[in-house]
């Protein structure tokens, strides 16, 4: 069964500091691989996804992430984050068997001025 | 133009009481779900529809009956509701079926049971 491990709940920075936000997942098949944010009370957004291709992959908002096969992780990173870049940051996996999106259970960035 | 909607946006009821979230989208896509979000913002998904049938229904509470009367909307009636089923429950839709087809989500309902 295919999962998804987000270790860092929380990841406070300063503004214009950089960011890494963590994801990792175990599929025995190739997936397909989603970054989503959620800003207070509103909806998930797509940030950006790998579904195949160049393993760097760029998304909204300057964000980027690197799908690494041999380590099973897809982090998101941004060179210089934003006080409006305070929001939950939720990685998903798909693909294979399944036919469904799992979620992992969110890393919230809070962004320091 | 909003293009998943679902209303109403908060939901305070007692226990016991039957309830219903609309979700409607004009996105023209083929597939709709929810998803319930618990309070440790755990997202799963409950139900998928595509062009108005039901293909995803996971070990949701019979309590639980989604509705889809055409592909744009996609609603969901709650009978008996408990404490557990206080969450926030998000429509989404994407293009096509298959899990590479990106999510695009509503804002959300935040159901509150007391």
């Amino acid at each position: 069964a295919q999962s998804v491990t987000q270790l860092d709940s929380q990841v406070p920075v300063f503004e214009e500091a950089p960011v890494e936000l963590r994801c990792n997942y175990s599929s025995s098949v190739s997936v397909y691989l989603f970054w989503y944010v959620q800003y207070p009370n509103q909806g998930l957004q797509l940030l950006l996804k790998y579904l195949s291709g160049s393993t760097l992959v760029k998304g909204i908002n300057g964000f980027e992430a690197e799908f690494n096969k041999s380590q099973t992780s897809f982090h998101l990173r941004k060179p210089s984050v934003h006080i409006s870049d305070t929001a939950e940051y939720f990685c998903a996996v798909g693909g294979g068997a399944t036919n469904k999106l799992i979620f992992g259970t969110g890393t919230l960035l809070a962004v320091q001025p | 133009d909003t293009a998943v909607s679902q209303t109403p946006k908060y939901l305070v009821t007692q226990m016991g009481n039957d309830k219903s979230i609309k979700c409607e989208q004009n996105l023209g896509h083929d597939t709709m779900y929810w998803y319930k979000q618990d309070s440790k913002k755990f997202l799963k998904i409950m139900f998928s529809y595509n062009n108005k049938e039901l293909i995803i229904n996971e070990t949701v509470p019979n309590r639980f009956s989604p509705k889809s009367p055409d592909k744009a909307h996609l609603n969901l009636h709650i009978n008996s509701l408990e404490l557990g089923d206080s969450a926030v429950y998000f429509c989404a839709s994407s293009h096509e079926t298959g899990v590479n087809s990106p999510l695009h989500f509503g804002n959300g309902t935040r159901l509150t049971v007391t």
